[in-house]
């Protein structure tokens, strides 16, 4: 079973801060996720990253993956409360779409 | 836009009773998935399915069963619930991008509370 660790599994920061979240593994991912998911409801897909050394950016949020395809980080610029929230990362290794979860980051933001 | 739905969103079942959580993608979507969410464990994967009649086994397959007689419909069954399926179950449905990634598409959840 691959496995993807999240980093930190916390954090709470102040509106206006920067914030990156990191998403590592020892195995290759055809491609990778990231979804926000709020209390009750279900995870949303954000992005999708398939090639090694992409950088993907949606409005403040910009996800990269590794040049070697086992590694993804989130930075989010000037937080807002509104990117309070889950954030899961999921790898696809390929062939069957049996995708992997990451451990999760659990982000709050103050106002 | 896209749309899974899932029939309950609260849901309180006695031990013993069987169960049934309904899901429905209006997406066209070949597979479809049923995870289960916990604090401190995250979302683990329980049955999928990449056809109509087809069922994979997921990580925690124990205690639950599938059915997927039309593409758009992805049922699990609890068939004698115990207290340790009280979860949050998530449903997803998926395609393959045409730039080569995969993207989950997921219903609300059904938070089930067994007693």
């Amino acid at each position: 079973t691959q496995l993807l660790e999240q980093s930190p599994q916390f954090l709470s920061i102040q509106e206006g801060e920067n914030l990156t979240v990191y998403c590592n593994s020892s195995s290759v991912f055809s491609s990778l996720q990231w979804y926000r998911q709020e209390p009750g409801e279900g995870p949303v897909l954000l992005v999708t990253v398939v090639t090694g050394g992409e950088v993907k950016k949606l409005k403040r949020l910009t996800f990269q993956f590794g040049d070697a395809r086992k590694d993804s980080s989130l930075h989010i610029t000037a937080a807002q409360p509104g990117d309070t929230g889950l954030y899961l990362c999921a790898g696809e290794p390929g062939g069957y779409q049996k995708v992997t979860f990451g451990t999760g980051t659990k982000l709050q933001v103050i106002p | 836009d896209v749309k899974v739905t899932q029939s309950s969103r609260y849901l309180v079942k006695r031990t013993g009773e069987k169960v049934f959580l309904e899901c429905v993608q209006d997406m066209d979507h070949e597979n479809m998935f049923w995870y289960r969410q916990d604090p401190g464990l995250g979302l683990r994967l329980i049955y999928f399915s990449y056809d109509v009649k087809m069922k994979e086994k997921g990580d925690i397959p124990e205690g639950y069963s599938v059915s997927r007689e039309k593409k758009e419909r992805f049922s699990l069954i609890l068939e004698s619930a115990s207290t340790n399926q009280t979860s949050m179950y998530l449903c997803a449905s998926s395609f393959s991008t045409l730039a080569g990634g995969y993207e989950q598409y997921f219903g609300p959840g059904t938070r089930l509370t067994v007693t």
